[in-house]
Order: C-alpha cells, then sequence, then structure tokens
C-alpha cells in the first residue's frame, strides 16, 4: 500500500524558515514525479512545486518562486520542501503527492503538514 | 497561466439526487483533468483523471465527461458518503492548477 508522511510543519516567525519531509513507502519512489500542494485554512488546494525521478527539470508555482526548493533522496525515499522568506500568505496545510507522470494526475497524498507563520 | 472554474460553488443536494459539477478551463486542456473529494481535515481522494477514467476503487456513481475547456463530474444516486468538496485540477501545463471548489452539502 502506497503510504505518503509529511513532517517538519510549525509555526515560524515572517521572514523564517522551515524545511518539511515527505517519507515515502509502498512503492518504488525513485520512479515517480512527486509533488507539494498547499492548502491555506478554508481555502482551496494550490499546485507549489514538482520534481521528476531524476530531480532535475524542477517546477515552482509563480507564488513560491525564488523562495521555496524542492529536493528528493530517493535512496531515502524522501521529499523535501524548503521553506524561506516565509509570510502570512505562506500558512497552509503542505502535502505531498505522487505524481503519475510529467503531466499527470496525483494518485496519492499524505495527511499533510500545517504550517503557520505568525509573529 | 491555466485559469480553472467550478460551478456552482456550493450545491444543496438529497441522498439518492444525481448531481453535476461542471468545470471550465480558460483554455484548452485536452483531456488533462482529474477530479478529487476532500472531508474536512483530510487529504483529497483521486475520484477520476483523464477526464473520465475511474481511479481505482472509486464507486461507479462517480463518472467524468469532457474535453478541450468544458468537464463534468456526475454522481449518480448520491451517497451519505458523498457529502464533500469537490475540486478539478488541469495537469496539462507544468503550472498546474485547481478549481476553487465545490462544496456538496445535505439540502
Amino acid at each position: 500500500e502506497v503510504f505518503l508522511a509529511e513532517s517538519g510543519g510549525g509555526l515560524v516567525k515572517p521572514g523564517g524558515s522551515l524545511r518539511l519531509s515527505c517519507e515515502a513507502s509502498g512503492f518504488s519512489f525513485q520512479y515517480y514525479y512527486m509533488n507539494w500542494v498547499r492548502q491555506a485554512p478554508g481555502k482551496g488546494l494550490e499546485w507549489v512545486s514538482s520534481i521528476p525521478p531524476s530531480g532535475n527539470y524542477i517546477h515552482y508555482a509563480d507564488s513560491v518562486k525564488g523562495r521555496f526548493t524542492i529536493s528528493r533522496d530517493n535512496a531515502k525515499r524522501s521529499l523535501y520542501l524548503q521553506l524561506n522568506s516565509l509570510g502570512a500568505e505562506d500558512t497552509a496545510v503542505y502535502f505531498c503527492a505522487r505524481g503519475l507522470g510529467e503531466k499527470g494526475h496525483f494518485d496519492s497524498w499524505g495527511q499533510g503538514t500545517l504550517v503557520t507563520v505568525s509573529s | 497561466d491555466i485559469q480553472m472554474t467550478q460551478s456552482p460553488s456550493t450545491l444543496s443536494a438529497s441522498v439518492g439526487d444525481r448531481v453535476t459539477i461542471t468545470c471550465r478551463a480558460s483554455q484548452s486542456i485536452s483531456r488533462w483533468l482529474a477530479w478529487y473529494q476532500q472531508k474536512p481535515g483530510k487529504a483529497p481522494k483521486l475520484l477520476i483523471y483523464d477526464a473520465s477514467s475511474l481511479e481505482s476503487g472509486v464507486p461507479s456513481r462517480f463518472s467524468g465527461s469532457g474535453s478541450g475547456t468544458e468537464f463534468t463530474l456526475a454522481i449518480n444516486s448520491l451517497q451519505p458518503d458523498d457529502f464533500a468538496t469537490y475540486y478539478c485540477h488541469q495537469y496539462t501545463s507544468y503550472s498546474q492548477t485547481f478549481g476553487p471548489g465545490t462544496k456538496v452539502e445535505l439540502k
């Protein structure tokens, strides 16, 4: 069974940084695209970033470009998201999701980790 | 970026009803569209991909149709477990986008 478990969320001050992790199990992690999607409290879903199996040709939403960095360690079956220069607008639950291809839907999701940016 | 809209934003229905949700894209996305169901405090769950393909394990009362810029999610004979928020998702471009969501609530 596919399982994705996010961690690393918490309370951070504006301008601060945080690193999220997503640990995968139950499938061959090294062959799949992986994504981060976030959801602000009471709002809809927003795609944040995607990374291919090889780790190159990474894509970001304009709202996070230059501030967030996605990465992966296939040996550790883990996905990461480095969040820098955080603002209140980044407060959200961050989900990792398995993608089916370069342009593909997301067939498995983690339970999410909450990031709160507040002074 | 491709913008996605959904209608209605809220839908009131009863158990046993047939409901439809519409998703429109600001430009053609062929059939690169998925539908997800989300319940409060939970992760989204994939229902439909490539506009009309039913994800394994999803009840057959869910169906998807459409291509280009207009898509529909239909739920036949609404069940108590189906009251949730539904999102469409286009993945034709590297900058993927979701629709704003449609909340299906009990009438």
